[in-house]
């Protein structure tokens, strides 16, 4: 699986967009990008996945760069709930070679 | 999104012990299951992929006698920590994935059991 490389950590002010970048230069072209939180010392919680598109959902927006090496993920709205882990995992999609790697993170910090 | 359920929440043994962790989809069938461990302030490991009605496939380092794993049912897997030491003190978490065999299914984990070894 291709690896991924994150900011250790960020903070963000409250009600403010929370931008998190990953780079993902080696992906390969059926890989997709994954994107989990996890809160301290519960298990990981899924936000959002996407193969080219861009997606969005309830929770976040993933920007995949055109190319694929990079991506984003866009928090519209931070709360202090959002105060997170946050992971960036690229995986197979589908069969026997499905599984995710979970790399250190970005921990983000939504301030007051 | 899918549930994943795991029980107990967190247990504490005496070294030489066996403990058992079960991991539950609540509302969907995973054929397959995968179990993580995750040290304090570190980020999760992959321990083994559990199949139903077949062999766990083990990550390289991960002791197969030691993790026991078993998967008799399409919503149930279960990880038997062997003998546990100290050092097998850890979070162990599970995960399932909703659609197995399409692309891009994405995985729903448990909550987590922590396990201490005393």
């Amino acid at each position: 699986d291709a690896k991924t490389t994150q900011p250790p950590s960020m903070d963000c002010a409250e009600g403010r967009a929370a931008n998190l970048p990953c780079n993902h230069s080696t992906i390969s072209g059926n890989e997709y990008v994954y994107w989990y939180r996890q809160i301290h010392s519960q298990g990981p919680q899924y936000i959002i996945h996407g193969l080219k598109n861009n997606e969005t959902n309830e929770m976040a927006s993933l920007i995949i760069t055109e190319d694929r090496k990079s991506s984003t993920l866009i928090l519209p709205h931070a709360t202090l709930r959002d105060t997170a882990v946050y992971y960036c995992i690229v995986g197979r999609s589908g069969g026997s070679n499905y599984k995710l790697t979970f790399g250190k993170g970005t921990l983000l910090t939504v301030n007051p | 999104g899918a549930v994943v359920s795991q029980h107990p929440s967190w247990v504490i043994c005496k070294s030489g012990t066996s403990v058992k962790i079960e991991c539950r989809s609540l509302d969907f069938q995973a054929t397959t299951m995968f179990w993580y461990r995750q040290f304090p302030k570190q980020s999760l490991m992959l321990m083994a992929t559990s199949n139903e009605g077949s062999k766990a496939t083990y990550e390289q380092g991960v002791e197969k006698d030691k993790f026991l794993i078993n998967h008799a049912s399409l919503t149930l897997s279960t990880l038997t920590v062997t003998s546990a030491h100290p050092e097998d003190s850890s979070f162990y978490i599970c995960s399932a994935r909703e659609v197995p065999g399409l692309a891009g299914g994405e995985l729903f984990f448990g909550e987590g059991s922590r396990l201490t070894v005393l």
